[in-house]
């Protein structure tokens, strides 16, 4: 069964802390992307990535960063962790003129 | 900006009785496509639309793609407690095979 993994399902952090969330596909895609969903907002792009080493800013990438050193993984840096970054962050992956995102389980990242 | 936008954003309904979830894009789109997310879950590719006016059914659930290709709806017949979750419609945006998401709908169904 194909997947996206993705590292943690929980995570509480501290506001400055730098947090690393990691995620993890097996189905060989292109694209690799992070949104953040919170209530009302829907699903909104923070980055994404088209090939090793490729990134693109998407919608709201301030306060993020990602990497992208291998095909399968791809992780979402919070440079120095505040409060408004509370969220649900999901990864998701994609191959180049496939159809459907894969999504991961999805990380609830609570900042205090 | 390119906007996609859903209506309802929430629906309450009793099991056995019929949904729809209506999405529409700023700009015209070359194809939509709907997910299912679950309470607690992760969204889940439904089904993706290409051609204008199209329609496509999967069991009880129904999608048509609108003429223009900026409209699109998902019809549920005779909701179950299943259904239970919220749906969202996605359409390209820019290129590089990224989606923009409308807010969704979210679904109750009441026994």
């Amino acid at each position: 069964d194909v997947k996206v993994t993705q590292s943690s399902r929980y995570l509480v952090k501290r506001t400055g802390e730098k947090v690393f969330l990691e995620c993890v596909q097996d189905m060989d895609h292109e694209n690799m992307f992070w949104y953040r969903q919170d209530p009302g907002l829907g699903l909104r792009l923070i980055y994404f990535s088209y090939d090793v080493k490729m990134k693109e800013k998407g919608d709201i990438p301030e306060g993020y960063s990602v990497s992208r050193e291998k095909k399968e993984r791809f992780s979402l840096i919070l440079e120095s962790a505040s409060t408004n970054q509370t969220s649900m962050y999901l990864c998701a992956s994609r191959t180049t003129g496939g159809s459907g995102y894969t999504f991961g389980s999805g990380t609830r990242l609570t900042v205090v | 900006g390119q906007q996609v936008m859903q209506i309802p954003q929430y629906q309450h309904v009793q099991e056995g009785e019929d949904f729809t979830t209506y999405c529409n894009s700023s700009t015209t789109l070359s194809n939509i496509q709907w997910y299912k997310q679950r309470p607690g879950g992760h969204p889940v590719f439904l089904i993706q639309l290409v051609k204008s006016g199209e329609v496509k059914k999967q069991k009880r659930l129904t999608f048509q793609f609108g003429e223009a290709k900026k409209n699109s709806s998902l019809h549920i017949t005779a909701t179950q407690t299943t259904d239970v979750g919220t749906y969202f419609c996605a359409g390209p945006s820019g290129g590089y095979n990224k989606l923009i998401f409308g807010a969704g709908t979210r679904l109750a169904v009441h026994p």
